[in-house]
């Protein structure tokens, strides 16, 4: 199956810097790609749909402009969180459709984010 | 998206099939059953997917009823690496369509 890589798988920093999470489709293209976020004990949550040389739709009540996202290429998507707070505090998790005819999805690993 | 219904949580003797059952009496004739699952801390792990034919992997079994109403996920020999959220999700087939997941069955895997 498709494979779809995250980095960092996690990353500890300060209240009020940025932090970039990279998601990557490894040996397909993806011109769509979504995030997640994942608090303890909860189900998935979208944030995102993010789309190839155009804007991100997000979900109602993210915030674009602190989560700010960029899908530059067909294998890359990148989430910026930034001025970090605690509360951002989760666990991200990007995914890619398949090429298959039922477009199922692939997940990558995840990247916890931990804000101090 | 149809909406689904999964029991919250379920016991499996190791060994044994886990028979996962999904309500999804809502669902649209255009509209695919896909599951999924996660392990604890990973993300998740696309299974098996149908329209409205039973379906068969390497992983799992898909039943999907007549009516299409329900579908049962099943893992012929769980084993304690299945012990995951199993997620039951209803979608149109297109790739630009987003994913909700629900809260999922939680399968316990017991020695």
């Amino acid at each position: 199956g498709a494979v779809v890589s995250q980095h960092p798988s996690w990353v500890i920093c300060k209240s009020g810097t940025s932090v970039k999470i990279e998601c990557r489709s490894l040996d397909f293209q993806a011109t769509t790609m979504f995030w997640y976020r994942q608090f303890p004990k909860q189900s998935l949550m979208l944030m995102a749909t993010s789309n190839e040389g155009s804007k991100a739709t997000y979900e109602q009540g993210v915030e674009k402009d602190k989560f700010l996202i960029n899908h530059a290429s067909l294998t890359l998507s990148t989430l910026t969180v930034t001025s970090a707070h605690p509360e951002d505090s989760s666990f991200y998790i990007c995914s890619a459709p398949g090429l298959g005819a039922a477009y199922e999805q692939y997940f990558g690993p995840g990247t916890r984010l931990t804000v101090t | 998206d149809a909406k689904t219904t999964q029991p919250p949580s379920m016991d499996c003797a190791e060994g044994r099939a886990a028979n996962l059952p999904c309500n999804h009496s809502t669902i649209s004739g255009n509209e695919y059953v896909y599951w999924y699952r996660q392990i604890h801390s990973q993300g998740p792990q696309y299974i098996i997917h149908g329209l409205k034919n039973n379906e068969t992997n390497e992983m799992a079994s898909l039943i999907i009823t007549e009516d299409r109403k329900s579908s049962t996920l099943i893992l012929p020999h769980a084993t304690l690496r299945d012990t995951a959220v199993y997620y039951c999700i209803v979608r149109v087939s297109r790739g630009y369509q987003k994913v909700t997941f629900g809260i999922g069955t939680k399968l316990q895997v017991i020695p």
